[in-house]
């Protein structure tokens, strides 16, 4: 079966611009959850959605945003882009929140300039 | 506030010898630990869990070992093999979220 899609794969904005990223989950997963990742702090929980409500927020600005859709299809969004935005966005999708091993996507690699 | 560490950024291994990557945390609510595995421009994947009531749990040549009165985590990899070179990350569960280390890249040498 597919795995986790996120598109796009790469993207460059300027400061100031926002940019909406896309994670498409595995047939019958219900739960995303998006990752930022820098080389300095790893993985840091963004927010994590379920039958379109978010569930869990994490300790990010209001500037990032997200939602989800009725075939569990998510966008996360970002709003006036900061260069220390440039990171490895990661999607991952499971069947219920919190369930053991989640499935993670290959990443939008966002730059900031 | 990093609350699972991972202190040491890489690793190099010869082949056929054991690997054994650390992961530090300071929540004692933990009560379910993963390791991942993930290579370069792709997404992690899952390798092993252990739940906090136990203290060791094996997988082929992978075995992660609980210590909760130290609140450390070890994924023991034996043998290591030129395949496993990648960076590995440590993650841990209170209630529904997971809060991650941040890597250690382990390099197996043929």
């Amino acid at each position: 079966k597919a795995g986790v899609t996120q598109t796009p794969r790469y993207l460059i904005k300027t400061r100031g611009q926002q940019v909406t990223l896309s994670c498409s989950p595995i047939s019958g997963h219900r739960s995303v959850s998006w990752y930022q990742q820098t080389p300095g702090q790893g993985l840091q929980f963004l927010f994590e959605y379920f039958s379109e409500t978010q569930r869990n927020k994490g300790n990010f600005p209001g500037r990032f945003s997200g939602r989800q859709f009725s075939n569990s299809r998510s966008e996360m969004n970002v709003s006036t882009l900061e260069l220390g935005d440039s990171a490895l966005y990661l999607c991952a999708s499971s069947v219920d929140p919190g369930a053991y091993g989640y499935t993670f996507g290959s990443g939008t690699r966002l730059t900031v300039v | 506030d990093q609350q699972v560490k991972q202190n040491s950024p890489s690793l190099s291994v010869q082949e056929g010898r054991i690997s054994i990557l650390n992961c530090d945390y300071t929540n004692s609510m933990f009560d379910y630990f993963l390791w991942y595995k993930k290579y370069p421009a792709e997404g992690p994947t899952f390798l092993i869990s252990i739940s906090s009531i136990k203290d060791k749990n094996e997988d082929g040549r992978f075995t992660v070992f609980l210590n909760k009165s130290a609140k450390h985590l070890s994924l023991h990899i034996v043998p290591s093999q030129p395949g496993d070179s990648a960076v590995y990350f440590c993650a841990a569960r209170t209630g529904n979220q997971f809060y991650f280390g941040t890597g250690t890249s382990l390099t197996v040498i043929p």
